[in-house]
């Protein structure tokens, strides 16, 4: 299954969106993006996910490159309870479970007042 | 939608002591997984069942634990004769297993400190 980079860290001002980066080169045709995040001392929580199209829901954005290499996931007013963990994985779609996903280390964000 | 519930959410344990973990899924996710995470690392998977057949082991998981799904509900996981290396939070996780895109829907952990 492809793996993902994203970076260690990243600030974003309390009220500003936050634009957290997601390569996944060697994404195959049937996996898709998923974006969860982590709250400290809490277990992951989903937020978004998409095959190549651009995704909403009321937590995120998510934006697709046409390439599907890499992925955005856009929080658009950051406040400070969206402090957290943000792993972002993909994963194919299907009968296939979870089982060979990688979470990495994901990227903290740190919202600042 | 109750959410995953584990309990207990702290064990501190001796090493060479055995320690069992439970896990309730939301009632209709017919997969339920186990992950292991360290701290500053993701969760790394461990084993997962669809309804009571697990039907996959992680290498990480050695012959001293063990996971359970009887009927196809909550799940246990046990560790027997801890070890100070196992000192981790240990995570559950359920999903619909439809063929689809169901998400994970983690619970929020048991913390196992190994003393």
């Amino acid at each position: 299954d492809a793996k993902t980079t994203q970076p260690t860290s990243m600030d974003c001002a309390e009220g500003r969106a936050a634009n957290l980066p997601c390569n996944h080169s060697t994404i195959s045709g049937n996996e898709y993006v998923y974006w969860y995040r982590q709250i400290h001392s809490q277990g992951p929580q989903y937020i978004i996910h998409g095959l190549k199209n651009n995704e909403t829901n009321e937590m995120a954005s998510l934006i697709i490159t046409e390439d599907r290499k890499s992925s955005t996931l856009i929080l658009p007013h950051a406040t400070l309870r969206d402090t957290a963990v943000y792993y972002c994985i993909v994963r194919p779609s299907g009968s296939g479970g979870y089982q060979k996903v990688t979470f990495g280390t994901g990227t903290k964000l740190q919202v600042i007042p | 939608d109750t959410g995953v519930s584990q309990n207990p959410r702290h064990k501190i344990t001796k090493r060479g002591q055995n320690v069992t973990f439970r896990c309730d899924p939301i009632s209709e996710h017919n997969r339920l997984y186990w992950y292991r995470q360290t701290l500053g690392q993701g969760p790394e998977f461990l084993t997962y069942f669809q309804n009571e057949a697990q039907l996959e082991k992680s290498r990480l998981l050695s012959d001293r634990f063990s996971a359970e799904r009887p009927k196809g509900s909550f799940s246990t996981l046990e560790i027997q004769r801890t070890e100070q290396g196992d000192s981790a939070m240990y995570l559950c996780a359920s999903s619909l297993g439809t063929g689809g895109t169901s998400p994970l829907h983690f619970g929020n952990g048991t913390r196992l400190t190994v003393t």
